[in-house]
């Protein structure tokens, strides 16, 4: 199993530019996440999705996108990226959100112009 | 709004020495995990603690639960260099949905 990946690794970006942030898993996990993690702020929830087609928004949702139209897919789109969404990007999925810890990939690293 | 505070924010203690990092958290939930960040990495699962009165213990690590309190502490029993990273500990708000909320983290650094 490869696990949570993401790509890309890292990624500079012009402001009002837009793009996607892409993040695969291939442990037939339900529950998947995006989160942003930005220095002394631990990490927030962007957006979630417990399954196929169902997404919600997080704490942090503002200025992002997402879908879920497979289980191993779960996309994460800045619609008009601004120097505020400069982080890291990470996502995460789990078999269910019940007793179970989240696996996370390696991360993006994203600088906005 | 659920409210996960970690102290201290910033830890630097010497090789065999115990300490204590201390996770409290604003609203009711009996899940709640932690995890460790070496610099520039992911994150890696270290507990997971379901119940109150959890306790789990891998290696020099042990975390505990008490749900009644609000309150998880994560135990370093004669830290080694190896340990040094930052800890992060977050929670389940099952009341708001799907959504786990993290602490700030903990950076600690074990000196030789």
């Amino acid at each position: 199993n490869a696990g949570v990946t993401q790509t890309p690794k890292f990624q500079v970006l012009k402001t009002g530019q837009s793009m996607t942030l892409q993040c695969a898993q291939d442990m037939n996990h339900e529950y998947m996440s995006w989160y942003r993690q930005d220095p002394g702020m631990g990490l927030r929830l962007i957006h979630y999705s417990v399954g196929a087609g169902i997404t919600d928004q997080g704490e942090v949702p503002n200025g992002y996108n997402v879908s879920r139209s497979t289980t191993e897919d779960f996309p994460l789109r800045l619609l008009s990226a601004a120097p505020s969404q400069t982080s890291v990007y990470f996502c995460a999925s789990s078999y269910s959100r019940q007793q179970e810890t989240q696996y996370f990939g390696p991360g993006t690293r994203l600088l906005v112009l | 709004e659920l409210k996960v505070e970690q102290n201290p924010l910033f830890l630097s203690m010497q090789e065999g020495k115990n300490y204590t990092i201390y996770c409290n958290y604003s609203t009711t939930s009996d899940r709640l995990y932690w995890y460790r960040q070496d610099p520039g990495k992911s994150l890696e699962s270290l507990f997971v603690l379901l119940s109150n009165g959890a306790v789990k213990q891998e290696g020099r690590l042990m975390a505990s639960l008490d749900t009644k309190a609000r309150l998880s502490t994560l135990h370093i029993t004669a830290a080694v260099h190896d340990l040094s990273a930052t800890y992060f500990c977050a929670v389940d708000g099952r009341k708001t949905g799907n959504q786990f909320y993290f602490g700030t983290g903990t950076s600690l650094t074990v000196i030789p």
